[in-house]
Formats: C-alpha cells, structure tokens, sequence
C-alpha cells in the first residue's frame, strides 16, 4: 500500500501570515498521462472532508486562490498564503492513484 | 445540487450485520464510480470500499478481511454497505463519496456506527 506521511501534524498559525503543509508519499504518484495523483481535503470540525486541490495543483470549485497545492512525485505541498480564521481544521491528502486508496495521518491547523 | 445522504447507521452487537445506504440525487449517479470511507472516533480518514459505475469492479480495504460488500441500484440512486461480523474497530463515522477519476468530490454527512455490547 502507498503510505503518505504529513507534517507537520499540528500547526499553529497566525491569521494573515502563510502557512504550508507537507505530504511525501511512498511510491511516486506519476500516472502514465504525467498528472500527480494527490489530492488536498479540508474536514472542517463537525463537517465532512472537502475537496480543496485534485491533481497535485489543481483548485476545485470555489476553492479560494489564496490556497494552491504543488509537487511532483513523492513530494507533495499544500499552502495558504494569508491565513483566515475558516481555514481551520484538519487537512489530509489523498491519493487516488493505487488501490487501496490511501490518506495522510491529517495536519490539525489552528489559530494561535 | 449534488447531495449524498447516508443512512441506516446505529448501535449494533459485536459479531451482527449492519447494511449502510447512500442517496444520490443531482447528478446522474449511473455515471460515477461511488467510495465509502470511514472515520473512527478522534482518529483520520480510512477508505474502505469503491464500486465502479456499473458495479462490474469493487475494491475493498485489506483490513477489512472479506466482511463488508458494496454495491449499487442504480435504478434507485443508491449505494449500500454491507457490513458483516462487526468488532469494536469497525465503530466510525461513515461516508459515502463521488469519485471523478482523481478525487473524491462530494462527501456526505456520514452515518455513526457504533459496535458495542
């Protein structure tokens, strides 16, 4: 099974400052079309995960550009570049690429 | 809109079954491969089960051991977990979700089960 390893899996953090989150994972999640298959979710406390970045760096619908994903590979981050107070909770990857589908052991973001 | 709404959650024995449903509405549920994952009390995100979108192809997490079996009316929008045998480490919240090929787009709200004597 592809194991993803986040970190750091607290992070507090100052709203309006950045913050970034990392996902490495054990076997590259290249496809054959060259697309990253890693995704991004937000479980916000007392809701379901919501999907914030497909694809390695690709924005889903409504996901606010202030949010990006990048990497390649086995080396996933997810950042916030100004952060505000409804970003917190608990953000796993995913990836899609290998059954069994595997998550990240989640990063706890919270305001300091 | 798109809204998946689980059910058929509850307090169940050690050792009996339990069958999950999802409820599809707002998009053409035929055309989506379906996942089920599952989130035990203050811990992560665990996926348990796919089934294509015809239901030809399921997939199941190894840990599972052969208990659950998913599948799909996709006459009736839904898509249902069938859990058998259940212990104390099958208690979680579980969600039904809509796959797009590299995500896992819509979650549901989820449906609490709890295993316990």
């Amino acid at each position: 099974d592809i194991v993803l390893t986040q970190s750091p899996l607290s992070l507090p953090v100052t709203p309006g400052e950045p913050a970034s989150i990392s996902c490495r994972s054990s076997q590259s999640l290249l496809n054959s079309n060259a697309d990253n298959c890693l995704a991004w979710y937000l479980q916000k406390p007392g809701q379901s995960p919501q999907l914030l970045i497909y694809l390695g760096s690709n924005r889903a619908s409504g996901v606010p550009d202030r949010i990006s994903g990048s990497g390649s590979g086995t080396d996933f981050t997810l950042r916030i570049s100004r952060v505000e107070a409804d970003d917190v909770g608990v953000y796993y990857c995913m990836q899609p690429l290998h059954t069994p589908w595997t998550f990240g052991q989640g990063t706890k973001v919270e305001i300091k | 809109q798109v809204q998946l709404v689980e059910s058929g959650g509850g307090v169940v024995q050690p050792g009996r079954s339990l069958r999950l449903s999802c409820a599809a509405s707002g998009f053409t549920f035929r055309s989506f491969a379906m996942h089920w994952v599952r989130q035990a009390p203050g811990n992560g995100l665990e996926w348990v089960a796919a089934i294509s979108f015809d239901g030809s192809d399921r997939y199941y997490a190894d840990s599972l051991k052969g208990r659950f079996i998913v599948s799909r009316d996709n006459f009736k929008n839904t898509l249902f977990l069938q859990m058998n045998s259940l212990g104390a480490e099958d208690t979680s919240r579980y969600y039904c979700a809509r796959e797009t090929g590299s995500s896992l787009d819509y979650w549901g709200q989820g449906t609490l089960v709890t295993v316990s004597s």
